[in-house]
């Protein structure tokens, strides 16, 4: 079975600096989907950014983006310029190609200080 | 574009008693989730459909749970009983079709439940 770990249960960052917030997985599968989600105290999970596995450029959008490493099995998430407002619940997911079912790690709590 | 509504957004109940949860999902979208996200952890699929359908509901405690679809629009989650175990927030997505790139799964604001 897949699993998804993050093994940071919480971070903190200054506002304006930089954070990597870390996730590895487990899969026999060559092609699958990675996901990073954000869920503020509102608990509506917001999409982040998606990486699909065959691709080997990493996903930016905006301030966020990834480093895929594929044979590490490791996808972790850079926010840069941090501000307030990423304060939240950063979940990690990952879906099998053809299953639209996604499996959650734990979560990392990210606090911004001002 | 409206997103996906969720009512309520708090339940109160005994336990043993009875629940039911809705959810509408974005308009045009033919697949519907349900997740449970017991406190200090990743949500957890319950059951998808695709219209009407049920595609997966491997991981729905079938003897209390149960869910359904009509016409492949709104959907409803229900509880009965409920144990104390079932406290959690209980999240709809929905995505347009199933297959990337339209897979992207938009969330709820979820309910959270507490059962005493």
């Amino acid at each position: 079975a897949q699993t998804v770990t993050q093994s940071q249960p919480e971070m903190s960052v200054q506002e304006a600096e930089t954070v990597t917030l870390s996730c590895t997985y487990d899969t026999s599968e060559s092609d699958y989907y990675l996901f990073w989600y954000k869920q503020p105290p509102s608990r509506q999970m917001i999409l982040v950014i998606r990486q699909e596995a065959y691709k080997q450029q990493n996903a930016t959008e905006n301030r966020f983006s990834v480093n895929f490493q594929k044979a590490a099995k490791s996808f972790s998430l850079k926010i840069s310029d941090s501000q307030l407002g990423d304060a939240a619940m950063y979940f990690c997911a990952y879906k099998t190609f053809g299953n639209e079912k996604l499996t959650f790690g734990t979560g990392t709590r990210l606090t911004i200080i001002p | 574009e409206a997103g996906v509504a969720q009512s309520p957004r708090y339940k109160i109940i005994e336990k043993r008693q009875s629940v039911a949860f809705w959810c509408n999902p974005i308009s045009g979208h033919a697949t519907l989730y349900w997740y449970q996200q017991i406190l200090g952890q990743g949500p957890k699929l319950l059951i998808q459909f695709q219209n009407n359908g049920v595609v997966d509901d491997s991981q729905l405690p079938k003897d209390r749970f149960s869910a359904e679809r009509l016409k492949g629009v709104d959907s409803t989650l229900k509880i009965q009983p409920a144990k104390l175990e079932d406290s959690a927030v209980y999240l709809c997505a929905s995505s347009l079709r199933i297959g990337p790139p339209a897979d992207t799964q938009y969330f709820g604001p979820g309910t959270r439940l507490t059962v005493l």
